[in-house]
């Protein structure tokens, strides 16, 4: 069965540096792997994704995420975080049904000025 | 935003009663999703359909019901709220091709008392 965890129920960086929330899966074929984030009160917004090819992923506001095959691992990185950054982050993949996705626990981004 | 509007925003209602939650769409998408969010359990699949009068179950259907008469529309329903279905709800749709990301409507928080 597919699934990811994200091992970090919090995140806390200062303004301007940079911002990694972690995220492993688990697959039995190829993995496809998501990213959202979540602002209060708001439905989920989708940040970037990766289905195959070049390893790092560049996706909205400045984000983007390292795929790793060997670790199992698909980070969500900033080089340079903003207070406007601060949200709930989730990772999630498609699993082998087409069309459903298994998401992470999240990842609360507390981002300080 | 893709065009996505749940009705209510909120709603409490007690222990028992029948309580009905809605999803439109504008986006004329194949997909749609309910998923329901809890603190440390990230979203969790309630049901979703794949077309008119075409739904399935997903992870956590229990007590919950779906129906979709028309492309745009797709109804949740609690046939008998308790107080463990106190959640956000969320509907989600997507274009149907392999591997698009899911857009999210604004929630429905809902409380059982």
């Amino acid at each position: 069965a597919q699934s990811v965890a994200q091992p970090e129920d919090q995140v806390n960086v200062a303004e301007g540096n940079p911002l990694t929330v972690k995220c492993t899966y688990s697959v039995s074929g190829n993995p496809y792997l998501f990213w959202y984030v979540q602002y209060p009160n708001r439905g989920l917004q989708f940040l970037l994704k990766y289905i195959t090819g070049d390893n790092l992923v560049k996706g909205s506001y400045g984000f983007e995420a390292e795929f790793n095959k060997s670790q199992t691992s698909f980070h969500l990185k900033k080089p340079s975080a903003l207070v406007s950054d601060s949200a709930l982050y989730f990772c999630a993949v498609e699993t082998d049904s087409w069309g459903k996705f298994q998401f992470g626990a999240g990842t609360q981004v507390v981002v300080t000025p | 935003d893709a065009g996505i509007t749940q009705s209510p925003r909120h709603k409490v209602t007690e222990t028992g009663t029948p309580v009905t939650l809605r999803c439109h769409q504008t986006e004329n998408h194949r997909y749609m999703y309910w998923y329901r969010q809890d603190p440390g359990h990230g979203l969790r699949l309630i049901h979703y359909s794949y077309g008119v009068k075409d739904t399935d179950k997903g992870e956590v259907s229990d007590g919950y019901s779906v129906s979709r008469s028309k492309t745009e529309d797709f109804l949740l329903t609690l046939e008998s709220a308790t107080s463990s279905q106190t959640s956000v709800y969320f509907c989600a749709i997507s274009g149907g091709d392999y591997n698009s990301p899911l857009h999210f409507g604004n929630g429905t928080r809902l409380t059982v008392t």
